[in-house]
């Protein structure tokens, strides 16, 4: 069975510093891999996703994300934070090449954001 | 191009009372899904529609949980009886039946039971 661990539950980053959130998965196969984020009160939106290609991805709102085969990992980055970005982060991750998405999600990444 | 829409957006009801939660995806999208978010947890699939047609509801707790899509547009969640676990909230996605897509989610609505 697929599963998706995001290690950090908070992260507490000074505004414009660097972000790293790490996401490792288990699948089968290469999943396909997306970031999604919440912000309170609010739906999720998603930041990116992988499906293919380049191991480097870039997303809305300045993420980036790589994709390690080698580790299982998807880990999200930011190089310069902003308060804005305060929020809880998802990592999740869906069948391959499937029509629509049945997607497993982590327990999700909590970022504090200090002035 | 309007996004998800669920209402309503916050309930609260006594245990053993029935509840339900409306869904309206995105215009076109084939595939919906009910998701449930409990408190510091990342959303768990309850069930899975292709048009009217649930195809995966493995997850979904039966004896208490129902869901329908009439017409493969609108959809939606009952709990009857509703207990103090099911507090959380729920979440509905869409997505295009075609592959390389992404799930779009709605602003989901939370579920107090008292």
């Amino acid at each position: 069975a697929q599963s998706v661990t995001q290690p950090d539950i908070h992260i507490t980053v000074s505004e414009g510093a660097s972000l790293e959130l790490r996401c490792n998965y288990s699948y089968g196969a290469t999943p396909y891999l997306f970031w999604y984020v919440q912000s309170p009160g609010q739906g999720l939106q998603l930041l990116l996703k992988y499906f293919s290609g380049d191991t480097l991805v870039q997303g809305i709102k300045g993420f980036e994300a790589e994709f390690k085969r080698s580790q299982s990992s998807f880990n999200l980055r930011k190089p310069s934070v902003h308060w804005s970005d305060a929020a809880e982060y998802f990592c999740a991750v869906g069948p391959p090449e499937a029509a629509g998405n049945k997607l497993t999600f982590g327990g999700g990444t909590r970022v504090l954001v200090k002035p | 191009e309007a996004g998800v829409v669920q209402s309503p957006r916050y309930k609260i009801i006594e245990k053993k009372q029935p509840v339900a939660f409306w869904c309206n995806p995105i215009s076109g999208h084939n595939t919906l899904y009910w998701y449930r978010q409990n408190l510091g947890q990342g959303p768990e699939l309850l069930i899975r529609y292709e048009n009217e047609e649930a195809v995966d509801d493995s997850q979904l707790p039966k004896d208490r949980f129902s869901a329908e899509r009439l017409k493969g547009v609108d959809s939606t969640l009952k709990i009857q009886p509703a207990e103090l676990g099911d507090s959380a909230v729920y979440l509905c996605a869409s997505s295009p039946l075609t592959v390389n897509t992404e799930a779009f989610f709605g602003q989901g609505t939370r579920l107090t039971v008292v």
